[in-house]
């Protein structure tokens, strides 16, 4: 298993550009999550799917961040415009009961 | 609403000495426990959990944590540590009842010392 996959491992961004970040769970998995982590804010939860249908979006900082899943092998989190606070690395993780499996992250710079 | 606080942000320690890092938290419904490591540039990796039954479990590279259902704590212990133990550590609890909705603590960075 390939685990949970995510691209791009870092993106460097001018501020005002839309960012897409993408994530593959396992196989499987019913429930994924978005989180961010900075030095100043810890792991933040964004957003969690279950079965495909966001539960949850509380953690989602402003309207400026959105996140679909089409379907039940994929993922996006969407920046549009990029400010340079959001500067961070965004993890994906998915899960199946409880217990998750996180992917390698993809650190934003956001300039 | 659940909520996870770890005690400590930092822990020193020398190696081959014993530590303990501290985890409490509450929640309304039932739960279940985690233990989360975090090594430099890479994503979090699970260490243990506490679905039910036996309080104590074990984990990973030699870790092991205790529930406490009365003192609302799950406290992970390992009884020598090295020096490769160094990395972040995450408590987080998960809600049975809200789609597994899991909240991490704010984590604790443990420094192993030659």
């Amino acid at each position: 298993d390939a685990g949970v996959i995510q691209s791009p491992r870092h993106e460097v961004t001018e501020m005002g550009q839309e960012v897409t970040l993408r994530c593959k769970p396992i196989s499987g998995h019913n429930s994924l999550f978005w989180y961010r982590q900075t030095m100043m804010r810890g792991l933040e939860l964004l957003i969690y799917f279950n079965n495909n249908v966001p539960i949850d979006d509380s953690g989602m900082p402003e309207d400026r961040f959105s996140a679909k899943m089409p379907n039940a092998s994929f993922s996006t989190l969407k920046i549009q415009p990029s400010e340079p606070r959001d500067s961070a690395v965004y993890f994906c993780a998915s899960s199946l009961q409880g217990e998750q499996y996180f992917g390698p992250g993809t650190r934003l710079t956001v300039t | 609403a659940q909520s996870v606080t770890q005690l400590d942000s930092q822990v020193p320690v020398f190696e081959e000495a014993p530590v303990e890092l501290r985890c409490n938290y509450s929640s309304s419904v039932s739960v279940y426990l985690f233990w989360y490591v975090q090594y430099p540039n890479q994503g979090l990796q699970l260490l243990l959990k506490y679905l039910s039954g036996s309080t104590l479990v074990k984990g990973i590279n030699g870790f092991e944590a205790e529930f406490n259902k009365s003192q609302t704590s799950f406290h992970l212990r390992k009884p020598s540590v090295h020096i490769s133990d160094t990395a972040e550590y995450f408590c987080a609890v998960s809600d049975l009842a809200g789609g597994f909705k899991t909240i991490f603590g704010a984590g604790t960075r443990l420094f192993v010392k030659a």
